[in-house]
């Protein structure tokens, strides 16, 4: 089944605890992106990857790392969580092309105290 | 600087009526638009796009979209609403600039909770 895959789906942490969310989608794809959801903000992109070894800022990166070493996979990693991190994070992939559709993964409910 | 609105927070519309969730964008070059609904506790799924061509576009569950260009619009339609497309609609944009290289940022509108009343 074509599918886009995070981990963990509920995560509780503190501040300044590294930690990373995993996305791996099956679908050969070369596009990824992660995306925030926040009440009345709806998705604000973070960072993008248009293949291996690419990446770049969306439009609130600042506190996010990523990094993209196989086609597959695209981590989030959050160095030193704050509490305004504190949201619902999605993975996505698509092919690339301006007009391919993104597929979603089912989302990261991340809370920081 | 590229941007879409979605105004209206909330559309409530009695099973069977038509409905519209409205959304208005702004972009430096030629838009590419896609409407994807995410229901409760899941991911968000497509349900249409406007590339070129038609300016009314069909997708699925029975949606369509109206582009319009002098208006800078994409409204979300369905002529007859039913109870299980009650959800969250999300509008987005993804602008390729003037470049041939292009951007691969997208924009996503703030959402409209789409509530249809049996």
């Amino acid at each position: 089944e074509a599918q886009v895959t995070q981990n963990p789906r509920y995560l509780i942490t503190v501040t300044g605890k590294k930690l990373t969310v995993t996305c791996s989608q099956n679908m050969n794809h070369e596009y990824m992106s992660w995306y925030r959801q926040d009440p009345g903000l709806g998705l604000r992109q973070i960072y993008y990857s248009m293949n291996v070894e690419v990446t770049d800022k969306g439009d609130v990166p600042e506190g996010y790392k990523v990094s993209r070493k196989e086609k597959r996979n695209f981590p989030l990693i959050l160095e030193s969580p704050s509490p305004n991190q504190t949201s619902l994070y999605f993975c996505a992939s698509s092919w690339g092309a301006p007009a391919d559709t993104q597929y979603f993964g089912p989302g990261t409910r991340l809370t920081v105290l | 600087a590229q941007s879409v609105a979605q105004p209206e927070d909330q559309v409530n519309v009695a099973e069977g009526n038509p409905l519209t969730v409205k959304c208005t964008y702004s972009v430096s070059g030629n838009p590419y638009l896609f409407w994807y609904v995410q229901y409760p506790n899941r991911g968000l799924q497509f349900l249409l796009k406007y590339i070129t061509g038609d300016n009314l576009v069909k997708g699925s569950y029975g949606f369509e979209a109206e582009f319009n260009k002098s208006q800078t619009s994409f409204h979300l339609k369905k002529p007859s609403a039913l109870v299980s497309d009650s959800a969250l609609y999300f509008c987005a944009v993804r602008d390729i600039g003037r470049s041939t290289s292009g951007t691969y940022k997208y924009i996503f509108g703030t959402g409209t909770r789409l509530k249809v009343l049996a």
